[in-house]
């Protein structure tokens, strides 16, 4: 089935520094991805939906400016933390439409900033 | 904020209870997705319902859309501890999900 691979599955950088997660689609063509960021015992919240080749549609709330994301091909989106901080620590998941109503989900990041 | 509305938030049980847990919303579904999710993963979707009333079975799970497409139910039965994790519904049109349901069951 549809796999979508999402790296790294966890890092740890200093505050001030920026970090990028990627998400491969596998043997599927992802023309759109959603970002979602999920804070401890709490659900995904929506940031943003990027579709190949255009600009990401941000969620109201997300700075574009601090998460920066590229979806430059059909099957690699990418979400850039810049300038992390502290309370930017959570668990990032992202997730391909693989058809009507099929989506798949990457194994989720999970960012910690100290 | 949660434009779905998901309960209970919480829900603690033995083995061998039943439950079920709700999703609601102030607007029409076009299609709603259930999936559960497990601490440090991705959630694995469980089911896709798309017509109103209809009934969906997956082994010990029962989901069921309501006729006017703005609620939906997951029923439990014989819940097991390898049904705890955490419950989500979620819509299609746009992706957004409920705030959940964190079940626990205990053994």
């Amino acid at each position: 089935g549809a796999v979508v691979s999402q790296h790294p599955s966890w890092v740890i950088c200093k505050s001030g520094t920026s970090v990028k997660i990627e998400c491969r689609s596998l043997d599927f063509q992802a023309t759109t991805m959603f970002w979602y960021r999920q804070f401890p015992k709490q659900s995904l919240m929506l940031m943003a939906t990027s579709n190949e080749g255009s600009k990401a549609t941000y969620e109201q709330g997300v700075e574009k400016d601090k998460f920066l994301i590229n979806h430059a091909s059909l099957t690699l989106s990418t979400l850039t933390v810049t300038s992390a901080h502290p309370e930017d620590s959570s668990f990032y998941i992202c997730s391909g439409i693989t058809g009507a109503y099929g989506y798949t989900f990457g194994s989720g990041t999970r960012l910690t900033v100290v | 904020t949660q434009l779905l509305e998901q309960s209970p938030q919480f829900l603690s049980i033995q083995e061998g209870e039943n439950l079920t847990v709700y999703c609601n919303s102030s607007s029409v579904f076009s299609s709603l997705q259930w999936y559960r999710q497990e601490p440090g993963e991705g959630p694995v979707l469980l089911v896709t319902v798309v017509t109103g009333g209809e009934v969906k079975k997956l082994k010990r799970l029962t989901f069921q859309f309501g006729d006017a497409r703005k609620d939906s139910s997951l029923h439990i039965t014989a819940a097991q501890p390898g049904d705890t994790g955490l419950y989500l519904c979620a819509r299609n049109n746009d992706m957004r999900f409920g705030a959940g349901t964190r079940l626990t069951v205990k053994p």
